[in-house]
């Protein structure tokens, strides 16, 4: 399997700009999760879905984020318009709570994403 | 959730063994106790998680005293490319990871 992929890996905007972000599960996986990585406020969690419901978005900053499950094996989160206090690291995961750890998660290569 | 406490940095020389120490006193009955390590420019990585008594895989091994208040991470042998950021999370039923400040572990050559 390819693990968790995201795309894309790199993404540089103005301020102002609608930017979204991608993200395909591990085939089989039935949560998926985003992060976001920022120095100040370390590793977040934004939104979880189970069954490609979203299950907690309390983590979600503000209305300007939203996130979709469309299907098993497709998430977007998008932000818009984007601000520069958004830029950060955004990981995505996804887990099966059959044949995972309890608490076992496997995250993508994350998108850097830079605001201008 | 159990607010997790750990120190900040640790170094150490190729081939030691590295004990990272992290408290978490208001540890819940549910709650399992799980290990993360992140390289630079990388997502986390799951290495080990238990409940109690000690835990041993390929990677690590995972001691946890009976009071639960607090576990060790033991990495036997370590090597350069041991240089990363370790998590320590206490985590329950809500299967939500929370992640704090981490150590930084720095292997030296």
């Amino acid at each position: 399997d390819a693990g968790v992929i995201q795309s894309p890996r790199h993404e540089v905007t103005e301020m102002g700009q609608e930017v979204t972000l991608r993200c395909k599960p591990i085939s089989g996986h039935n949560s998926l999760f985003w992060y976001r990585q920022t120095m100040m406020r370390g590793l977040e969690l934004l939104i979880y879905f189970n069954n490609n419901v979203p299950i907690d978005d309390s983590g979600m900053p503000e209305d300007r984020f939203s996130a979709k499950m469309p299907n098993a094996s497709f998430s977007t989160l998008k932000i818009q318009p984007s601000e520069p206090r958004d830029s950060a690291v955004y990981f995505c995961a996804s887990s099966d709570p059959g044949t995972s750890a309890y608490n076992e998660q496997f995250f993508g290569p994350g998108t850097r994403l830079t605001v201008l | 959730l159990a607010k997790t406490t750990q120190p900040i940095s640790m170094d150490s020389y190729e081939g030691q063994e590295v004990n990272i120490t992290c408290s978490h006193n208001n540890i819940a009955t549910n709650d399992y106790i799980t290990w993360y390590q992140q390289f630079p420019s990388q997502g986390p990585r799951f290495i080990i998680q238990g409940y109690k008594t000690k835990v041993t895989n390929e990677v690590a091994s995972l001691f946890i005293p009976a009071d639960r208040k607090s576990s060790t991470l033991s990495l036997p042998r370590v090597s350069l490319s041991d240089t990363a950021v370790y998590y320590c999370l206490g985590l329950g039923s809500a299967r939500q990871l929370t992640f704090g400040s981490g150590t930084q572990l720095t292997v030296l050559p």
